[in-house]
């Protein structure tokens, strides 16, 4: 079974610093997909960027970036000019590839999450 | 466009009864996933539908179900609630059943268990 782990429970930024969250998976398959999703205290999860395994190339969505470290198993989130807004729990999440009979598979395993505090 | 309404919002029940949690995804979307997410456990997959039937299952009890309706709303059902079941029960839905599909939340169901 893969497994999802984050590091850091909690982390703390200043407004306009980059800070970057730790994500180690475990998994036997080549081909996968990650995920980092975004927590706002009033709970709606919400996607923030992912990245297909087969891609070498980083993903980056406007002021988050990630790098992917195949090999190492990492996948880690950079967050830019960190804004107010930012302040949030942080979940990296993986996914299978769909069932080879064609069947949906779309569960995700999460990580425990990182709180994300931004101060002014 | 609507995004995904979960109710009832908060609830709270007693050992022994049993719930029933509805989900209405975005409309379009036909694969409804349930996510438990608890301090102790986190996030942690219930099962997800497609098109009415069940893809795929986590590692839960028995006494936790669920079903997918033809408009692809979706409800889960706790049966003999424990003090353990007291989670935010997560619904999200997606168009795709493959790929990398954005999964969209919604707020979620907060149960209390007393």
């Amino acid at each position: 079974a893969q497994t999802v782990t984050q590091s850091q429970p909690e982390m703390s930024v200043q407004e306009a610093e980059t800070v970057t969250l730790s994500c180690t998976y475990d998994t036997s398959e080549s081909d996968y997909y990650l995920f980092w999703y975004k927590q706002p205290p009033s709970r709606q999860m919400i996607l923030v960027i992912r990245q297909e395994a087969y891609k070498q190339q980083n993903a980056t969505e406007n002021r988050f970036s990630v790098n992917f470290q195949k090999a190492a198993k990492s996948f880690s989130l950079k967050i830019s000019d960190s804004q107010l807004g930012d302040a949030a729990m942080y979940f990296c999440a993986y996914r299978s590839p769909p069932g080879r009979s064609g069947g949906s598979n779309y569960k995700l395993t999460f990580g425990k999450g990182t709180l994300l505090t931004v101060n002014p | 466009k609507a995004g995904v309404t979960q109710t009832p919002r908060y609830l709270i029940k007693t050992r022994g009864q049993q719930v029933t949690l509805s989900c209405s995804p975005i409309s379009g979307h036909r694969s409804v996933s349930w996510y438990q997410q608890t301090p102790g456990q986190g996030l942690q997959f219930l099962f997800e539908y497609f098109s009415e039937t069940q893809r795929n299952k986590g590692n839960f009890p028995g006494r936790f179900s669920g079903r997918q309706f033809s408009n692809s709303r979706s409800e889960m059902n706790v049966s003999t609630l424990e003090l353990g079941d007291s989670a935010l029960y997560l619904c999200a839905s997606t168009k795709q059943s493959t790929g990398t599909g954005e999964l969209f939340f919604g707020e979620g169901s907060r149960l209390t268990v007393l």
